[in-house]
């Protein structure tokens, strides 16, 4: 597609549940990232890969969170065991160059409600 | 890291009036970006510009990397410039975009 696509666009979990949040990003693209945005605030940075590599998740607030690109394409990022602190937008973004030095471009994003 | 403010956190504007954002940055970078976000939460790209100045439309932007700062410029603005307006820098030791805390615009007819 023409942008980033995320998937699904709202998600409810009961505590405890496990939830997978899907993104597509632009096609080309060598970059992609995943932030948390909580309401009110601006977006976190939580993970950065380049390709497949998962360069940097610096940011990933806990071992209940993981993400992959196992093809250099689509990313999944993974929260076990939710807890209602995890409720927040989880935006996706792609760059065409590495790291931050080119134009990101962000999807829709994904709104976590954890009851 | 690097720092990111902006000003001022809240604006209110009658329609046709004009704007201007600021983003403070505190160390050097290589990007910076201004997005808007919508009511419905899309961050929409409005200008890729680590340094120099840029028009499109009713908005412009300047950004003196030397003096690290970034200004947007909104004209003749309308309704449909409501939201919050988000800064973002990346740096040359770091491999992600940070914000700034964002300036909140609400415009009314």
């Amino acid at each position: 597609g023409a942008g980033v696509s995320q998937s699904p666009r709202y998600k409810v979990a009961k505590r405890g549940q496990d939830v997978a949040l899907r993104c597509d990003p632009i096609s080309g693209h060598v970059s992609l990232f995943w932030y948390q945005q909580a309401l009110g605030q601006g977006p976190e940075f939580l993970t950065y890969f380049q390709n497949e590599a998962q360069l940097d998740k610096s940011g990933l607030p806990s071992d209940r969170f993981f993400a992959e690109r196992p093809e250099g394409s689509v990313s999944t990022l993974k929260i076990q065991r939710t807890q209602q602190e995890d409720s927040a937008v989880y935006l996706c973004a792609s760059s065409f160059g590495q790291g931050s030095n080119t134009e990101a471009f962000f999807g829709q994003g994904t709104r976590l409600t954890v009851v | 890291g690097i720092q990111v403010e902006q000003s001022p956190p809240d604006l209110i504007l009658q329609e046709g009036a004009n704007s201007t954002l600021r983003c403070n940055f505190s160390d050097s970078v290589n990007n910076l970006q201004w997005f808007h976000q919508n009511p419905w939460g899309q961050l929409i790209n409005l200008f890729y510009i680590p340094s120099g100045t840029k028009q499109n439309g009713r908005l412009s932007a300047t950004t003196v990397a030397t003096e690290r700062y970034s200004l947007l410029y909104i004209s003749s603005s309308q309704t449909t410039d409501s939201g919050v307006y988000f800064c973002a820098v990346g740096s040359y030791n770091t491999d992600k975009l940070i914000f700034g805390t964002g300036t909140r615009l609400q415009v009314f007819p």
